[in-house]
């Protein structure tokens, strides 16, 4: 299975500013995502970050929130902009090469 | 109704038990399930996968799936104290092919496994 590597793996951030999350793969996938988790919940997918494309949100997120960049096939970046204590979560990036695999989390806390 | 439930916890069971994790979900276009397991503060980590109704055994693991009855289950067999985790019941749905690895989650069980 793929091996991903996502950074930062935790920040603490002033509201109001944004936070760049890196997810780098060791091979090639078409399907990559992002997934939230807040605390004490479970896994929410954010959105598929489509290579040459511009993401496909699910339903409560969007652009303008969490803007997401996938400039080729083994990399995407993951944005929370102008954060609030809300933001407070663990955010994941995922890859589908037949089954879903995840990265370590990066764990943001919005003070 | 949430699209993916699970029994509520948490769960606490002696060491060398069977620990039954069970799950229902409400998108009967649903094709493919997964359980995932998380230690607290990591990332989940994929330990069954099933897409055919019956048993699917893997070691000490079992995944039970029925279609009909929209439910799936993960039997945890000589549960040892490092099975202690949050299990999370995961549910794709992949008509058309639009939807690989989008997952929808349920909400978790704590399962602790005492000596």
């Amino acid at each position: 299975s793929a091996v991903i590597s996502q950074k930062p793996s935790r920040d603490i951030c002033q509201r109001g500013t944004s936070l760049t999350i890196q997810c780098q793969v060791d091979s090639q996938v078409t399907m990559m995502f992002w997934y939230r988790q807040q605390p004490g919940q479970s896994l929410t997918l954010i959105a598929t970050a489509n290579q040459g494309s511009e993401a496909t949100y699910e339903s409560g997120f969007v652009i303008d929130k969490f803007p997401i960049s996938r400039p080729n096939l083994t990399f995407s970046t993951l944005t929370v902009s102008n954060m609030s204590p809300e933001d407070s979560s663990i955010y994941l990036c995922s890859v589908w090469d037949g089954l879903n695999t995840f990265g370590s989390g990066t764990r943001l806390t919005v003070v | 109704q949430k699209e993916v439930e699970q029994n509520s916890g948490p769960l606490s069971v002696p060491e060398g038990a069977i620990a039954s994790l069970n799950c229902t979900y409400s998108d009967r276009g649903s094709q493919s399930f997964f359980w995932y397991r998380q230690y607290s503060g990591k990332s989940p980590e994929l330990i069954m996968s099933i897409y055919s109704n019956g048993d699917k055994e893997d070691g000490r693991f079992t995944a039970q799936l029925n279609k009909a009855s929209q439910y799936v289950s993960l039997l945890i067999r000589d549960s040892q104290p490092s099975d202690s985790a949050t299990y999370l019941c995961a549910v794709m749905v992949t008509a058309g092919g639009t939807s690989y690895g989008k997952l929808t989650f349920g909400q978790g069980t704590i399962l602790t496994v005492h000596p």
